[in-house]
């Protein structure tokens, strides 16, 4: 099957840095991508949609100026945490869809804001 | 926003024994799916039932969809220590679209 892959896997930083997230397509072309976010014993929540060329659209709630999203290939997505803090502290997953509704998931970003 | 529930939100079992799980949802969906979640871990893709199948087989998995109730269950039949994770249904509204997770169920085998 496709293959998502995330870049780090793991981050800790300290409160104010920037940090960015890479969710690369490896063997297909990604036009679209979504970002998630895992709170520690909780679920998933999408953060935001990304489509290659175009603004992200954010879900309610989603700070953009602070999730910013970049789109720019059809195999790369990017996800910067801008300015985090520990409350940002979360496992950050991407997706993008296949074909018969399938979703192709990437194995997660866990950040640690000190 | 999450879709809705998942009943239990923790299950312990013995092994051999049968855990099933609960989903329910608010909207009109297109297809369910379950994903299984290892602690820390990435999530692993289990089965996809649409929305105009009943129920569905994969191995030692069986799911089950009744849309008129906006509810599916999964069924983990003999179940092994390796099947202690966190369960989460996820449903969809069509290809192209987001999937919207259910809170999930923390699922503990002991041998």
């Amino acid at each position: 099957g496709a293959v998502v892959s995330q870049h780090p896997s793991r981050v800790i930083c300290k409160s104010g840095t920037s940090v960015k997230i890479e969710c690369r397509s490896l063997d297909f072309q990604a036009t679209t991508m979504f970002w998630y976010r895992q709170f520690p014993k909780q679920s998933l929540m999408l953060m935001a949609t990304s489509n290659e060329g175009s603004k992200a659209t954010y879900e309610q709630g989603v700070e953009k100026d602070k999730f910013l999203i970049n789109h720019a290939s059809l195999t790369l997505s990017t996800l910067t945490v801008t300015s985090a803090h520990p409350e940002d502290s979360s496992f950050y997953i991407c997706s993008s869809p296949g074909g018969l509704d399938t979703q192709y998931f990437g194995p997660g970003t866990r950040l640690t804001v000190l | 926003s999450q879709q809705g529930e998942e009943d239990p939100q923790a299950l312990s079992i013995q092994e051999g024994e049968n855990a099933t799980m609960n989903c329910s949802y608010k909207t009109s969906i297109n297809n369910l799916q379950w994903y299984r979640q290892n602690s820390g871990r990435g999530l692993v893709h289990l089965i996809l039932i649409r929305s105009n199948e009943r129920e569905k087989h994969s191995g030692r998995l069986r799911v089950t969809l009744d849309t008129s109730k906006k509810s599916s269950s999964l069924l983990i039949t003999a179940s092994r220590a390796a099947d202690t994770a966190s369960y989460f249904c996820a449903t969809g509204l069509g290809a192209g679209t987001a999937l919207i997770f259910g809170k999930g169920t923390t699922l503990s085998v002991s041998s």
